[in-house]
């Protein structure tokens, strides 16, 4: 098993450019995550998404687009990139179910410079 | 809405000493559970302990365990016997909701370095 896959590795983009960020696993969990990370600071959550076809905004929604046609795939799409958003970016999965105590699985990590 | 607090943003400690990192919660919601994790300088996320608001006893895992006192909303995760392996960001992080169905929400850690 690969986990949670996440690419490209490193970006640069200039200013107003628009990119899709890649996040796949093969854990089959229906649960999936986008973060991110600014320097020093924690995570913070932008969109989930408990199965293929059902998305929700997190806590800093905007400026991001997600989709999630297949349970393998949960792909974040900037549409118009900012400065703003240079920062590193994690994918995360867990299984949907009746326990609270399941932890996500973490991608490396995408780091997106903005200019 | 559901918020964590860590109010150490960096902390220094002896190797072989014992350490306490804070994490202070709010919820409204009776049911919920709380993770930490572990960010070495690699960057990677690494899960260490989980407990849930109706666990009757703190969770332990190996060299942590979770200080869990639910009238003050804390769950304070204790590493006994620090390393020089220990040095890394620390990150509590808190799901509401019965299931795993729900988000999981982050603090703004704490940066652990260890001295030799």
């Amino acid at each position: 098993n690969a986990g949670v896959t996440q690419t490209p590795k490193f970006q640069v983009l200039k200013t107003g450019q628009s990119m899709t960020l890649q996040c796949a696993q093969d854990m089959n969990h229906e649960y999936m995550s986008w973060y991110r990370q600014d320097p020093g600071m924690g995570l913070r959550l932008i969109h989930y998404s408990v199965g293929a076809g059902i998305t929700d905004q997190g806590e800093v929604p905007n400026g991001y687009n997600v989709s999630r046609s297949t349970t393998e795939d949960f792909p974040l799409r900037l549409l118009s990139a900012a400065p703003s958003q240079t920062s590193v970016y994690f994918c995360a999965s867990s299984p949907l179910l009746l326990r609270m105590q399941e932890t996500q699985y973490f991608g490396p990590g995408t780091r997106l410079l903005v200019l | 809405a559901q918020k964590i607090t860590q109010t150490q943003p960096g902390m220094f400690v002896q190797e072989k000493e014992a350490v306490t990192l804070d994490c202070t919660y709010d919820t409204s919601d009776p049911s919920y559970g709380l993770f930490w994790y572990k960010q070495p300088s690699s960057g990677e996320m690494i899960f260490l302990i989980y407990q849930g608001s109706y666990d009757q006893q703190n969770a332990t895992e190996g060299r942590y365990s979770l200080n869990f006192q639910k009238a003050r909303k804390s769950a304070n995760l204790v590493i006994s016997a620090s390393q020089l392996g220990d040095s890394a960001m620390y990150f509590c992080a808190m799901r509401e909701g019965p299931s795993s169905a729900s988000k999981i929400i982050f603090g703004s850690g704490t940066r652990l370095s260890i001295r030799p």
